[in-house]
């Protein structure tokens, strides 16, 4: 099956840390830019990061950028991202796309973190 | 860039058509000649799917009820006739410089 698979989030103190996963099965996960976005709670969706076919490559939003941290294992076919540094206002449900010819045609369910004391 | 999506509540028919409108604060056409807007639904409890692919492309296993059209910096998506299952959250998204999403359309039965 096609599928794209979060796990990682979790209710972590404001300046902490927490590594996102997401497996990709049912298709060649190398053959595709990978992102992460995210949806804060009652809110619309905000574009995090994205990477490169084979991880060279990687862009995030102003808000995150020196926190956070995209990166892909091709042979394991996952995609990753390191939060450092967290802040209250990451608070959300980070969910991983796959970045197709026009669009983001492939989507998780999620994996929700807190940020919170 | 800034994606303005109207309305953000849509109470729909069923049966009856529906449009939802999203404007970009710059052109969306790309250095290689194409726009990448596209369109996306979030059902509840389902994840997030692709409608329509730059501007007006329907992604693979789309009803033709859905429409994509615009240029430059205005956009629509179009129902001609809403089923229930179509009930929703409707965002627009840009890809043509890194990514940003419009703020979603509810649309709901009314």
């Amino acid at each position: 099956e096609v599928q794209l698979v979060e796990s990682g989030g979790a209710l972590v103190q404001p300046g902490g840390s927490l590594r996102l996963s997401c497996a990709a099965s049912g298709f060649k996960f190398s053959d595709y830019w990978m992102s992460w976005v995210r949806q804060a709670p009652g809110k619309g969706l905000e574009w995090v990061a994205n990477t490169n076919r084979d991880g060279s490559a990687q862009y995030y939003v102003d808000s995150v950028k020196g926190r956070f941290s995209i990166s892909r294992d091709n042979t394991r076919n996952s995609l990753y991202l390191q939060m450092d540094s967290l802040r209250d206002e990451d608070t959300a449900v980070y969910l991983c796309a796959r970045d197709g010819s026009g669009g983001y045609d492939l989507w998780g369910q999620g994996t929700p973190v807190t940020v919170s004391s | 860039i800034v994606m303005t999506q109207t309305p953000l509540s849509l109470p729909v028919t069923l049966g009856q058509p529906a449009s939802i409108s999203c404007r970009s604060s710059q052109s969306l056409v790309h250095s290689d000649g194409n726009t990448y807007l596209s369109w996306l639904l979030q059902r509840p409890g389902q994840p997030l799917r692709l409608l329509i692919y730059k501007i007006s492309n329907r992604f693979s296993g789309v009803p033709d009820r859905f429409s994509g059209s615009g240029a430059g910096t205005d956009f629509t998506l179009k129902i001609s006739r809403v089923e229930a299952e179509d009930v929703g959250v409707y965002y627009c998204m840009q890809a043509t410089q890194l990514k940003t999403f419009g703020q979603g359309t509810k649309v709901e039965i009314q």
